[in-house]
């Protein structure tokens, strides 16, 4: 069965410093993967994805991530923080044997950037 | 553009009061059209998906259905409310092809508190 874990339930950091938000996961097949970011009392706004292609995809608001398929990881960056990023990150995987068109999502991490 | 609405914003009903939830997408055709619940501010779990005009797969059986009378409309309804339908429900919908690289896009979503 397929399936995505984030083993951080909330991450800190410093404004300025670099950030990451891991992501793990387990499908048979190759991957398609997604990161979305959630503000508090907000819906999920899509930030990246990866299909194919280059192992590091570039998002929205400076936002990116690597795609490792030996550790079977999609851990989420940006260079520096700003305090607007705090809110609740959601990694979620689709895998490509599964015909309908569901997505498993991770259960979130929570960003805190302090000033 | 395409844009998904979500109404009502927030809803209080008592226990045992019927619920409709309505979800609707403009600028788009076909849409595949999900319904979605998030307890307690984490994890999502998927309640319903569509591909088509009344088609419609429930993945867990619970108190809730759904229904999709119209392309781009998506209902969400009980007969009946309990305490522990309460949550914040996120409507989301995806490209008509169903490919699995499809990105979902999620509307404003409904909190709902069952008293």
């Amino acid at each position: 069965a397929q399936s995505v874990a984030q083993p951080e339930d909330q991450v800190n950091v410093a404004e300025g410093n670099p950030l990451t938000v891991k992501c793990t996961y387990s499908v048979s097949g190759n991957p398609y993967l997604f990161w979305y970011v959630q503000y508090p009392n907000r819906g999920l706004q899509f930030l990246l994805k990866y299909i194919t292609g280059d192992n590091l995809v570039k998002g929205s608001y400076g936002f990116e991530a690597e795609f490792n398929k030996s550790q079977t990881s999609f851990h989420l960056k940006k260079p520096s923080a700003l305090v607007s990023d705090s809110a609740l990150y959601f990694c979620a995987v689709r895998g490509i044997s599964y015909n309908t068109d569901k997505l498993i999502f991770g259960t979130g991490t929570r960003l805190q950037v302090f000033p | 553009s395409q844009t998904i609405h979500q109404w009502p914003a927030t809803l209080v009903q008592p226990v045992g009061s019927p619920l409709s939830l309505e979800c609707t997408v403009e600028g788009t055709s076909n849409p595949n059209l999900y319904w979605y619940r998030q307890a307690a501010g984490r994890g999502l779990q998927l309640l319903f998906y569509s591909v088509g005009i009344g088609q419609i797969s429930s993945e867990v059986p619970q108190n809730l259905s759904a229904s999709r009378p119209q392309d781009r409309q998506f209902i969400l309804s009980s007969k009946k409310l309990l305490l522990s339908d309460s949550g914040f429900y996120l409507c989301a919908w995806s490209g008509w092809r169903g490919a699995s690289t499809d990105t979902q896009y999620f509307g404003p979503g409904t909190r709902l508190t069952v008293l």
